[in-house]
């Protein structure tokens, strides 16, 4: 299994850019890192996803450095709707020789006025 | 779309009752994966079945627990007998099989009571 190791809580206002590090030092090869979003009394939703370099879309930006063992989730100019848990996920889920995929512990965001 | 459904969205029944949680995936998934999530323990892969048959199954905690997936749009996941340890949310996911690891789509979720 690939561990993931992420802070427990974060704080932050409204606009403010939030970035989220997690650590994958046991990462393979034909691993992807996804991130994941949770709100109370939902399922996670899917926020991104990357295998290296950076990935931005409409709502985030992943960065992974080269050597793959750690990535951010930026989060710009965050809401009160931003308030979640932040699942960091390692894996390569179907193809084989690389980890199954696990969520975390997740990471708390809190978003204050 | 109707999104992944599950059913039903509460269950509290008692120790030693058979339960059975469903679950409709989305159209033209291929994937789909039973999570379990409690606060001890956080959300755990279960099981996940690729075109309907189980690829992994090293998740289910025990002989008591079985999945099945009889075609592409319906699955089950039974706990028979059921004990208080097994009080959890239950969530459904689906995902389309692209050779690599897709976004998962997850389902409302079944919170379970066991008395």
């Amino acid at each position: 299994l690939a561990k993931t190791t992420q802070p427990i809580s974060m704080d932050s206002y409204e606009g403010q850019e939030v970035n989220i590090t997690c650590s994958h030092n046991n990462i393979a090869t034909n691993d992807y890192i996804t991130w994941y979003q949770q709100f109370p009394s939902q399922g996670p939703r899917f926020i991104i996803q990357g295998y290296k370099t950076k990935v931005t879309n409409e709502v985030a930006s992943l960065f992974i450095p080269a050597d793959r063992k750690s990535s951010t989730l930026s989060l710009p100019r965050v809401s009160l709707s931003d308030t979640a848990v932040y699942y960091c996920l390692v894996g390569d889920g179907f193809t084989g020789g690389g980890n199954k995929l696990t969520f975390g512990t997740g990471t708390q965001l809190k978003v204050e006025l | 779309d109707a999104g992944v459904i599950q059913s039903p969205r509460h269950e509290v029944t008692e120790m030693g009752q058979e339960v059975t949680l469903r679950c409709k995936p989305i159209s033209g998934h291929n994937s789909l994966f039973w999570y379990r999530q409690t606060m001890m323990r956080g959300l755990e892969l279960l099981i996940y079945f690729n075109n309907n048959v189980p690829i992994d199954d090293s998740g289910m905690p025990e002989d008591r627990f079985s999945a099945k997936m009889p075609n592409a749009s319906f699955s089950t996941l039974k706990i028979q007998p059921s004990e208080p340890r097994d009080s959890a949310v239950y969530f459904c996911a689906s995902s389309r099989r692209t050779g690599e690891v897709g976004e998962q789509y997850f389902g409302p979720g079944t919170r379970l009571t066991v008395t």
